[in-house]
C-alpha cells in the first residue's frame, strides 16, 4: 500500500520561505494534497496537484512534484506567524482508492 | 507509529438501511476523534468532532440525526449512517488525536448506497 512520509518539524523566521517535503511510495497516485491544520481545528485543504503536473502555484504557495523520485514539496513564501500549523501531505492511491496521509509537519514561525 | 484502524474499507448497502463505520485507535488513547467526508476531487469536509463520553459536535449543515456518532471509549468511535440514500455515497475518514496534538488518520471507508 501507499506510504507517505514527512519530516515532523520545521522552524522558520517570519518573512522567510518555508519548504515542507513529502515522499510517497505509490507511483500510481493521481492526486497529491497539502492540508493545513491549526490547533483544535479540522483539516483545511491548501492545494493539490495532479500527477501529470510538475508545479502548481497559488499565491504564496508553490507545490513541486518530482514523479520520478516520488517527492512532493510545499513552499510558502513570506511565511507569517499565522502560517504556524501542522501541514499534512496526502496521496490518493487509485488502486486501493484510499487516501494516505503523512504524519504531518509542524511549522513554527518565529517572529 | 500510532495506528488508526477504520472498518470496513468498503461497504455497499441498500437505500433505507443503516450502516456503521468503526474507527479505532490501536495503540493509543484518543480523547478526540474526527469524522470527515470527502466527495470525489474535493477536500475532506469535517463532519463532526467526537469526544469520549460526550455528545459529538457537528459541523454546520451536517444532520446529526442522520450521521450518528458514538465515542464510547478512548479507543473507539463509530459513525452510523442511518436510512442511507444514494447521495450519502462518499468517502468517510476518521482521525484521532493523541497526546501532543498529533493527529492520526484512518485509511477511510468507501460507502456506496444502491
Amino acid at each position: 500500500g501507499e506510504d507517505v512520509e514527512q519530516s515532523l518539524f520545521l522552524s522558520v523566521r517570519e518573512g522567510d520561505s518555508s519548504v515542507i517535503n513529502c515522499t510517497y511510495t505509490d507511483s500510481s497516485s493521481t492526486y497529491l494534497y497539502w492540508y493545513k491544520q491549526e490547533p483544535g481545528a479540522g483539516l483545511q485543504l491548501l492545494t493539490y496537484i495532479f500527477s501529470n503536473m510538475d508545479m502548481k502555484q497559488d499565491q504564496r504557495l508553490t507545490v513541486l512534484l518530482n514523479k520520478k523520485d516520488k517527492h512532493l514539496s510545499l513552499r510558502i513564501a513570506d511565511t507569517q506567524t499565522g502560517d504556524s500549523a501542522i501541514y499534512f501531505c496526502a496521496a490518493m492511491d487509485t488502486g486501493r482508492r484510499a487516501l494516505t496521509f503523512g504524519s504531518g509537519t509542524r511549522l513554527q514561525v518565529q517572529p | 507509529g500510532a495506528v488508526v484502524s477504520q472498518h470496513p474499507s468498503w461497504v455497499i448497502c441498500k437505500s433505507g438501511t443503516s450502516v456503521k463505520i468503526e474507527c479505532r485507535s490501536l495503540d493509543f488513547q484518543a480523547t478526540t476523534m474526527f469524522w470527515y467526508r470527502q466527495f470525489p476531487k474535493q477536500s475532506l469536509m469535517l463532519m463532526a468532532t467526537s469526544n469520549e463520553g460526550s455528545k459529538a459536535t457537528y459541523e454546520q449543515g451536517v444532520e446529526k440525526d442522520k450521521f450518528l456518532i458514538n465515542h464510547a471509549s478512548l479507543t473507539l468511535s463509530t459513525l452510523t449512517v442511518t436510512s442511507a440514500h444514494p447521495e450519502d455515497s462518499s468517502f468517510y475518514i476518521c482521525s484521532a488525536r493523541a497526546v501532543g496534538d498529533t493527529i492520526y488518520f484512518g485509511e477511510g471507508s468507501w460507502l456506496t448506497v444502491v
